[in-house]
This record gives C-alpha cells, structure tokens and sequence, in this order.
C-alpha cells in the first residue's frame, strides 16, 4: 500500500526556519517525481515546489523562490522541504504527494495526510 | 504563470442532481488538465486527469470534458459523498497551478 507520512511542522516565528519530511513506503520512490503543495487556512490548493527522480530538476512558485529548497533522500525514501525566512503568509497545511505521469499528463495520484505550519510570534 | 480560474465557487444541490462546473485556463493548456476532490481535514484526490480520463477506483458518476481553454468536471447523480470541493489543476507548465475551488454544498 502507498503511504506517505509528513512530518516536522509546527509554530515557528517569523523570519524562522523549518525542514519538514515526507516519508515514503509501498513504492520506489527514487522512480517518481514528488511535490509539495500548501493550504493556508480555509483557503485552495497552492502548487509549491517539485523534484525530479534524481534531485537534479527543482521548481518552486514564485512566492518562496530563495527561500524554500525541496530535496530527496532516495537511500531513506524520503523527501524534505527547507523552509527559511518563514512569513506568516507560509502559515498552512504542507502536504507531499506523488507525481505520476500518464499520456504525458502529471498528476498527483497518492497524497499525505498534512502537517501543519503555523508562522506567527 | 497561469491562471486557472473555476466557477462557480460554490453550488448547492440535491442529491440525485446532475451538477456541472467549469474551469478556465489563462492560455492554451491542451489537455493537461486534472480534477481533484477535497473532503474537509483531508488529503486531496484526484478524479480526472488529462481532462476527461477516470482515475481508477473512481465512480462513473464523474466525467471531464475540454473545450479549447474551458474544461467541465460533470456528476451525472449527486451522491451524498460527492459533497465536497473540487480542485482543478493545470500540469502544462510549472508551476502546476490550481483553481481556487468550487465548493459543492446540498442544498
């Protein structure tokens, strides 16, 4: 079975850090692309970053290019986000999911249960 | 980046309704165009991909279609779990931008 478990949120003050973790189990996670993607607080869905099989392909939104870096651990199935400079408007539900690619199509076919970040002092 | 926007953003049926709703794409995005379902305190899941294929183990009920730049997510017969928010994404081009929701509410 396809699991993948978030970890390392938490309340953290602005200008703080974070490294969360995704770990991975049920499947070979060094063959798929992986994302991240955040809610904030009773609002939608914001794409965040993604990484390639081997790590060497990064893309981040905009709004936390320099200071959000995804990376992966294939060796320990799993994936991590570095959060620096946190802002209260990063405060939100991280969520790791799976990219699967069919007819050239990517979706995110197996997601986590969340972790919550919350930026305030 | 592109911009996805849905409509309505909320819509409140009965169960057994057939309920269409719609999401336009900013530019041309092909069909690179995915659905997801969204229940409160949980983990999206995704419906439809390329714009009209079912995901396995997802109900017949849903059905997408696509129109140049304007894409329908379609349940043919509300059932009482379908109740939830429906996500569009676009996969064209990163970052993988998505609608802000249409939030589907019985009436």
């Amino acid at each position: 079975e396809v699991q993948l478990v978030e970890s390392g949120g938490g309340l953290v003050q602005p200008g703080g850090s974070l490294r969360l973790s995704c770990t991975a189990s049920g499947f070979t996670l060094s063959t798929y692309w992986m994302t991240w993607v955040r809610q904030a607080p009773g609002k939608g869905l914001e794409w965040v970053a993604n990484i390639n099989q081997r790590g060497s392909e990064k893309y981040y939104v905009d709004s936390v290019k320099g200071r959000f870096t995804i990376s992966r651990d294939n060796a320990k199935n799993s994936l991590y986000l570095q959060m620096n400079s946190l802002r209260a408007e990063d405060t939100a539900v991280y969520y790791c999911a799976r990219d699967r690619t069919v007819f050239g199509v990517v979706l995110m076919d197996y997601w986590g249960q969340g972790t919550l970040v919350t930026v305030s002092s | 980046d592109i911009q996805m926007t849905q409509s309505p953003s909320s819509l409140s049926a009965s169960v057994g309704d057939r309920v269409t709703m719609t999401c336009r794409a900013s530019q041309s995005i092909g069909s690179y165009l995915n659905w997801y379902q969204q229940k409160p305190g949980k983990a999206p899941k995704v419906l439809i991909y390329a714009a009209s294929s079912l995901q396995s183990g997802v109900p017949s009920r849903f059905s997408g279609s696509a129109s140049g730049t304007d894409f329908t997510l379609t349940i043919s017969s509300l059932q009482p779990e379908d109740f939830a928010t429906y996500y569009c994404q676009q996969s064209d081009t990163m970052p993988y931008t998505f609608g802000q929701g249409t939030k589907l509410e019985i009436k």
